[in-house]
């Protein structure tokens, strides 16, 4: 079985650029999760979403994050602008539903904002 | 939104020794999983508890799940160096649409 698929694995910006990351969740998982974790923190839910739907976006910067999942599959995480504090690792996650069971997470993408 | 408290918040061990790391909710767990990290990579899925008194082994790893205390545990003997890195516990959320909310993780660094 495939897992989570993410990509870029590394992408270095300067502030101000504007960047997007892309996760392909496992085939049937209808939750997908986007994850930030700065170093030597824990990972912050930032939005989730069930099939196409979001189910809680409370933590995500809206003025300079968006995401969306338009087929219920795929998910594209963007930043615009991006500031220095946004380096981190952003990672993506699905479940075949949410809460109660397992989830699978993808190798992330680390983000260098300079 | 619950809290998840991991404890300690970094450990160094000598190879061999035995560790426990502890995850404490200030809500009702309703079920808890446990992940294990290497910096910049995913997450590793260890195991999952879910059921009070619950306990789950996997090689030299053991977790418990204490429901009254609202808290869990991860105990690994006989530590290795493989053993190093970040483990994280995370909240199952109790709904089907439950938020799954981290704790801040626990470094573990094991001298050989």
């Amino acid at each position: 079985e495939a897992g989570v698929a993410q990509s870029p694995r590394y992408k270095i910006i300067e502030k101000r650029q504007s960047v997007a990351f892309w996760c392909n969740p496992i085939s049937g998982h209808a939750t997908l999760y986007w994850y930030q974790q700065i170093l030597g923190q824990g990972p912050k839910l930032l939005i989730q979403f069930q099939n196409n739907g979001v189910v809680d976006d409370s933590q995500l910067p809206k003025d300079r994050f968006s995401a969306e999942r338009l087929k219920g599959v795929d998910s594209t995480l963007k930043i615009q602008p991006a500031k220095l504090e946004d380096s981190a690792v952003y990672l993506c996650a699905s479940s075949f539903v949410g809460g109660n069971t397992e989830a699978f997470f993808g190798q992330g993408t680390r983000l260098t904002v300079v | 939104s619950q809290e998840l408290e991991q404890s300690p918040q970094s450990l160094i061990v000598q190879e061999g020794k035995n560790l426990t790391i502890n995850c404490t909710s200030s809500k009702t767990l309703y079920g808890l999983y446990w992940y294990k990290q290497k910096y910049g990579e995913g997450l590793i899925f260890l195991m999952m508890l879910q059921k009070g008194g619950e306990e789950k082994s996997h090689e030299k790893i053991t977790a418990k799940l204490d429901e009254k205390k609202q808290q869990s545990s991860l105990h690994i003997t006989a530590s290795q160096p493989s053993h190093a890195g970040i483990y994280l516990c995370f909240n199952a959320g109790g709904t089907s649409y439950g938020k799954l909310t981290f704790g801040q993780g626990t470094i573990l660094t094991v001298h050989p």
